[in-house]
């Protein structure tokens, strides 16, 4: 069973750009998660996706949003990019929604790099 | 005061020893607990989960849950230098999608 895929590995932006950030549940999966992990910073939670809707949200502005398109994969766009953007975003799937019984897995993520 | 602390370590020891690995959290209506693991450029992977306290063994790991300390605890026994990695701990109320991670404690396993 393939796990959750990423894309691309690597994303090289100047500020001000707009980066777009993809990803392929684990088949099954119908809950996709986006993290985002700073240096030194932990996982802090962005967007939390289900059947095609927002199901929650982080304390992020809202130049961070995304979507999840009807196969379960989905896009984290990051507008207006600042220097403090750059991390590895991680996204994550479960195969459950609500209040799920079911883990999250993660993928490698995308290293976000603003210059 | 964070909802899920981790010393952030690192922590070293030689091959063979017992690793135990510890998160505080704050609010007691936590139930889930998961332990990731993640090596370096790599994204975290479960290692393990538990519902409400307990211990829970898999293998040389062992997850413990004490919720009157509100006290989560990762053992690795006869610890490898491929058990090198960060390791992060999560909890939550809501369900596994609703976690809170720890900042994660950098392991070393040295031959």
């Amino acid at each position: 069973e393939a796990g959750v895929t990423q894309s691309p590995t690597h994303l090289i932006k100047t500020r001000g750009q707009q980066a777009t950030l993809r990803c392929s549940p684990i088949s099954g999966h119908t809950s996709v998660y986006w993290y985002q992990q700073a240096l030194g910073l932990g996982l802090q939670f962005l967007l939390w996706y289900d059947e095609g809707e927002e199901r929650n949200r982080g304390n992020f502005p809202p130049r961070f949003s995304g979507r999840q398109f009807p196969n379960y994969s989905s896009e984290l766009n990051v507008n207006a990019l600042e220097l403090e953007d750059s991390a590895l975003y991680l996204c994550a799937s479960s195969r459950d929604r609500g209040n799920s019984n079911q883990p999250q897995h993660f993928g490698d993520g995308t290293r976000l790099s603003i210059l | 005061q964070k909802e899920v602390e981790q010393d952030p370590g690192p922590l070293s020891v030689p091959e063979g020893a017992i690793v135990s690995l510890n998160c505080t959290y704050s609010n007691s209506a936590f139930q889930y607990f998961m332990w990731y693991r993640q090596y370096s450029r790599k994204g975290p992977e479960l290692l393990m989960y538990t519902y409400s306290s307990g211990n829970k063994e898999d293998g040389r790991f062992t997850a413990q849950v004490d919720k009157s300390s509100k006290y989560i605890s990762l053992f690795i026994r006869d610890s490898q230098p491929s058990d090198s990695a960060t390791y992060l701990c999560a909890s939550g109320s809501g369900g596994y999608n609703k976690l809170i991670f720890g900042a994660g404690t950098r392991l070393a396993v040295h031959p």
